[in-house]
């Protein structure tokens, strides 16, 4: 098992062009997440997947979209980069609670994580 | 809303041991994490915890759970330079898949 991939590991974007961040995983699980990490800041969800076909907002949407492709698959796109989004950004993935089984974590998987700069 | 708090660093000798401390709001969290984040690379889930125990051992990490003060704590016995990471506390609730993460404390293990 590969775990979750991301692709690029690194980019420089200059002001105003788009790019899409790739993330896929390999262990059959229902949600997927995007995250950016700032110094001092912690992690900040951007966006979530909570099953194939579905995508919610995070604290900070604004500037990204994403797609569910499929289940493996959940990509992060910024149509119009800006030098605030120069970050590194990590995607994760989770299991879902089946109906009828006992309680469980859903501890996240963590990809190796795109390191973006906007100049 | 969901908040979690940490401090952002914790400097510690070598052999001795880390305590590294988090604060929730969310009193219905229902699983705790903790989490390690080695330079360059993503996070990696180091030990988790229950809403309804007080305490788990794990080898040399020992997670400790005040419900009533909403603090959970981290010790590491005898620290290595290889522990020395982010380590980030992480809350979710119960039928949810989202956590909130605090902000990470920098663990430093000089020799």
């Amino acid at each position: 098992n590969a775990g979750v991939t991301q692709t690029p590991k690194f980019q420089v974007l200059k002001t105003g062009q788009s790019m899409t961040l790739q993330c896929a995983q390999d262990m059959n699980h229902n949600s997927m997440y995007w995250y950016r990490q700032d110094p001092g800041m912690g992690l900040r969800l951007i966006y979530y997947s909570a099953s194939e076909g579905t995508t919610d907002k995070g604290e900070v949407p604004n500037g990204y979209n994403v797609s569910r492709l499929n289940k493996r698959e959940f990509s992060l796109r910024l149509e119009s980069a800006a030098p605030s989004q120069t970050s590194v950004y990590f995607c994760a993935s989770s299991e879902a609670l089946p109906r009828g089984h006992p309680p469980r974590t859903y501890e996240q998987y963590f990809g190796p994580g795109t390191r973006l700069t906007v100049t | 809303g969901e908040d979690v708090e940490q401090s952002l660093f914790l400097s510690v000798r070598e052999g001795d041991s880390s305590v590294i401390n988090c604060t929730y709001t969310d009193s219905s969290s229902t699983y705790l994490y903790w989490y390690k984040q080695e330079p360059g690379a993503g996070l990696q889930l180091l030990t988790y915890i229950f809403s309804n125990m007080d305490m788990k051992q794990d080898q040399r990490l020992t997670v400790l759970l005040n419900k009533k003060d909403k603090h959970l704590s981290l010790r590491i016995a005898d620290t290595q330079t290889g522990d020395s990471a982010i380590y980030f506390c992480a809350e979710s609730l119960c039928g949810a898949g989202k956590s909130t993460f605090g902000d990470g404390t920098t663990l430093t293990v000089k020799p």
